[in-house]
C-alpha cells in the first residue's frame, strides 16, 4: 500500500508570492490533516478535512487555507507569503481519526 | 499555553539498555495518546498508541504507560538501537483529526 505522498518536496518562493500544496493520502483514508513544523514551534495543526469538509482549524492566519477533493487528496494554500512561513509542512492521512500517517512533508524556504 | 509538555529535550542511554521518554499532559478530555518518531527532513512515523481506558499498551520494543491521575504518559524502548536514535514527539488526539504534539525529545542510543 502506498504511503501519504506529498509534492513537491522543496520549493523556494519569494515574499508576497503564494504556494499551493499537494497531498494523496493513503488509499481509503478519508481524513487529511495538516501541520507546520519550525524549529521555534515544533508540529503546529493547521487544519483537517474529512469528505471533502474542514472539521479542524488550528490557529493560523486567513493566509493558510486547504480543500478537499471527492479523491479525498488534497491541497494547501498560503498567500501571500511571509519570511516567517518558511518551514516544513506536513500533510497525514487517517483511516479513524486516531493514528495518523504522515508524509515526507513539503520544505517551504520564502525568500 | 503547552496542552502537551515534554519536559526533557534530549536523552542520551547506551544501546542495549532501556530508554525512557517522558511527556505530561493538561487536558483530560483526550481519547488518545500516541508516540511519533521523526528523523530530520523527514514526516513523523507512528510508532504506538494508548487509548486513554487503558494504562499499557505494548508492541515489540515499545511499550507505552499512561498514568491518568498525574496526567503522565511515558514510553518505553527496550533494548534500545543505535537506530533507535531520532527525535520523538508525543501526541494527544480526540478522534476528529486533530492531533497535538509536544516539543520533541531527542534520543541519542550510543553503541
Amino acid at each position: 500500500k502506498a504511503g501519504v505522498t506529498q509534492t513537491p518536496r522543496y520549493l523556494i518562493k519569494t515574499r508576497g508570492q503564494q504556494v499551493t500544496l499537494s497531498c494523496s493520502p493513503i488509499s481509503g483514508h478519508r481524513s487529511v490533516s495538516w501541520y507546520q513544523q519550525t524549529p521555534g514551534q515544533g508540529l503546529q495543526f493547521l487544519f483537517e478535512y474529512f469528505s471533502e469538509t474542514q472539521r479542524n482549524k488550528g490557529n493560523f492566519p486567513g493566509r493558510f487555507s486547504g480543500r478537499q477533493f471527492s479523491n479525498s487528496r488534497s491541497e494547501m494554500n498560503v498567500s501571500t507569503l511571509e519570511l516567517g512561513d518558511s518551514a516544513l509542512y506536513l500533510c497525514a492521512s487517517s483511516l479513524r481519526g486516531v493514528e495518523a500517517f504522515f508524509g515526507q512533508g513539503t520544505r517551504l524556504t520564502v525568500v | 499555553d503547552q496542552q502537551v509538555k515534554q519536559n526533557s529535550p534530549s536523552l542520551s542511554v547506551q544501546e542495549g539498555r532501556i530508554s525512557i521518554l517522558n511527556c505530561d499532559y493538561t487536558n483530560s478530555m483526550f481519547d488518545y495518546f500516541l508516540w511519533y518518531k521523526k528523523y530530520p527532513a523527514e514526516g513523523p512515523t507512528f510508532l504506538i498508541s494508548i487509548s486513554s481506558i487503558k494504562d499499557k499498551n505494548e508492541d515489540g520494543r515499545f511499550t507505552v504507560f499512561l498514568n491518568k491521575s498525574a496526567k503522565h504518559l511515558s514510553l518505553h524502548i527496550v533494548p534500545s538501537q543505535p537506530g533507535d536514535s531520532a527525535v520523538y514527539f508525543c501526541a494527544e488526539s480526540s478522534q476528529t483529526g486533530k492531533l497535538i504534539f509536544g516539543q520533541g525529545t531527542t534520543l541519542q542510543v550510543k553503541p
